[in-house]
């Protein structure tokens, strides 16, 4: 079956602009987790959504934000981009999110803010 | 933070049995342990995970000790496409993976 797909696979922004990223999770998954990958901080957590709704949030600003639809596909936003959110988003799709569930990973969305 | 210990790097041969230890020495008794692996610029693939019994997949081997407070990824037959960072992680109900620095693995011809 196909994988998790995120899309676009690499984009570049100018400070100020927002952004919009999408991840499409494996069929039948309703849980989708995003995360924000840079040199410095590692694999940070962002939020994750389940069956449309915002279960778990991450230490971000508000300027990130996302939402996910009756499909499970799920769209995270990005506004007023700063340099420093220069980096690889992750997005991570599972079957409900609970115990004893594994995460899937798509191969990321690398955003360059200039 | 993460609740865990890994060492920053680690070498094996190609060929030979890759053993990555983790210490996760206040892991709570609802809490599975979970490994990952990131090669370059890709997304982290799972591999493998477990509450307290030793579990085994096509890709790997995970020894959990009796009291939890550590646990072994054996890759049995290293190859030089296993070379990657490896991330053990604990996980309780509906938390969020929380990844600390891992381990960078080197698999040398």
């Amino acid at each position: 079956k196909a994988g998790v797909t995120q899309t676009p696979r690499y984009l570049i922004k100018t400070r100020g602009q927002q952004v919009t990223l999408s991840c499409s999770p494996i069929s039948g998954h309703r849980s989708v987790s995003w995360y924000q990958q840079t040199p410095g901080q590692g694999l940070q957590f962002l939020f994750e959504y389940f069956s449309e709704t915002q279960r778990n949030k991450g230490n971000f600003p508000g300027r990130f934000s996302g939402r996910q639809f009756s499909n499970s596909r799920s769209e995270m936003n990005v506004s007023t981009l700063e340099l420093g959110d220069s980096a690889l988003y992750l997005c991570a799709s599972s079957l409900d999110g609970r115990l004893n569930t594994e995460a899937f990973f798509g191969q990321g969305t690398r955003l360059t803010v200039v | 933070d993460a609740k865990t210990t890994q060492p920053p790097s680690m070498d094996c041969a190609e060929g030979r049995a890759a053993n990555l230890p983790c210490n996760h020495s206040t892991i709570s008794g609802n809490e599975y342990v979970y490994w990952y692996r990131q090669i370059h610029s890709q997304g982290p693939q799972y591999i493998i995970h477990g509450l307290k019994n030793n579990e085994t997949n096509e890709m790997a081997s995970l020894i959990i000790t009796e009291d939890r407070k550590s646990s072994t990824l054996i890759l049995p037959h290293a190859t030089l496409r296993d070379t990657a960072v490896y991330y053990c992680i604990v996980r309780a109900f509906s938390q969020k993976l929380v990844f600390g620095q891992g381990t960078r693995l080197t698999i040398n011809p």
